[in-house]
């Protein structure tokens, strides 16, 4: 079945560090892939989408490229703020949502 | 304006009681999914609704689990006969839906999630 694989963490980089957050998936159609963002204290949002292969994503920095010949939709961020720490939750959408087991970002000042 | 919202944000019961926990949806959106969130295992999809009926319910681990959605709006999960592995934080999202129907995407609203131990 499908299913959506991302780096453990957690992650711990300085403020202004690039940001690499892996994601693969395994998946029988062409699903969407997204990024979703789990502030403390707060629900999930949705951070940003790719709908086909090659289209990139972005929001508040961050950026991620669906790579159909990888499988992959890495999550990227230039400069991170402390304001970023945070989990961050990679997902497919094929016939319902599959997300990934979550990444905990922390970012020190 | 008024987002994904459920009750009660906490709930603590005792092994072999039962559980009931609330979802209500943004105004208008006639989609609404469960999911399970659990330590180390991120979020596992439990429901989904279009309306009042439920074409998906592949994500139940158990017939212990239940849900009923009634005037396409508030939803209610139903666990019964709760076990310490039912321990998590369950998650309620409600979206549009798109022109192509179910599978289209529209984006989905989380609400804050119900966090439930069972002791």
């Amino acid at each position: 079945g499908d299913s959506v694989t991302q780096m453990e963490g957690p992650v711990t980089l300085s403020e202004e560090a690039f940001l690499t957050i892996n994601c693969t998936y395994t998946a029988t159609g062409y699903p969407s892939l997204f990024w979703y963002v789990q502030y403390p204290g707060e629900g999930l949002q949705l951070l940003l989408k790719a709908t086909k292969a090659d289209d990139k994503g972005s929001n508040k920095g961050f950026e991620a490229t669906y790579r159909k010949e990888t499988t992959s939709f890495h999550l990227e961020k230039g400069s991170v703020q402390v304001s970023d720490s945070a989990v961050y939750f990679c997902a497919l959408r094929d016939d319902k949502i599959i997300f990934g087991k979550g990444t905990r970002l922390h970012i020190l000042p | 304006g008024a987002g994904v919202s459920q009750s009660p944000s906490n709930k603590v019961t005792e092994k072999g009681k039962d559980v009931e926990l609330r979802c209500d949806p943004i105004s208008g959106h006639t989609a609404l999914y469960w999911y399970r969130q659990s330590l180390g295992q991120g979020l596992e999809f439990l429901i989904y609704f279009q309306g009042n009926s439920a074409p998906d319910k592949s994500g139940l681990p158990s017939d212990r689990f239940s849900a009923e959605r009634t005037g396409g709006s508030v939803s209610t999960l139903t666990i019964q006969r709760t076990q310490q592995e039912d321990s998590a934080v369950y998650l309620c999202a409600s979206s549009s839906v798109g022109t192509s129907g179910p599978s289209s995407y529209n984006e989905q609203f989380f609400g804050p999630g119900t966090r439930l131990t069972v002791l």
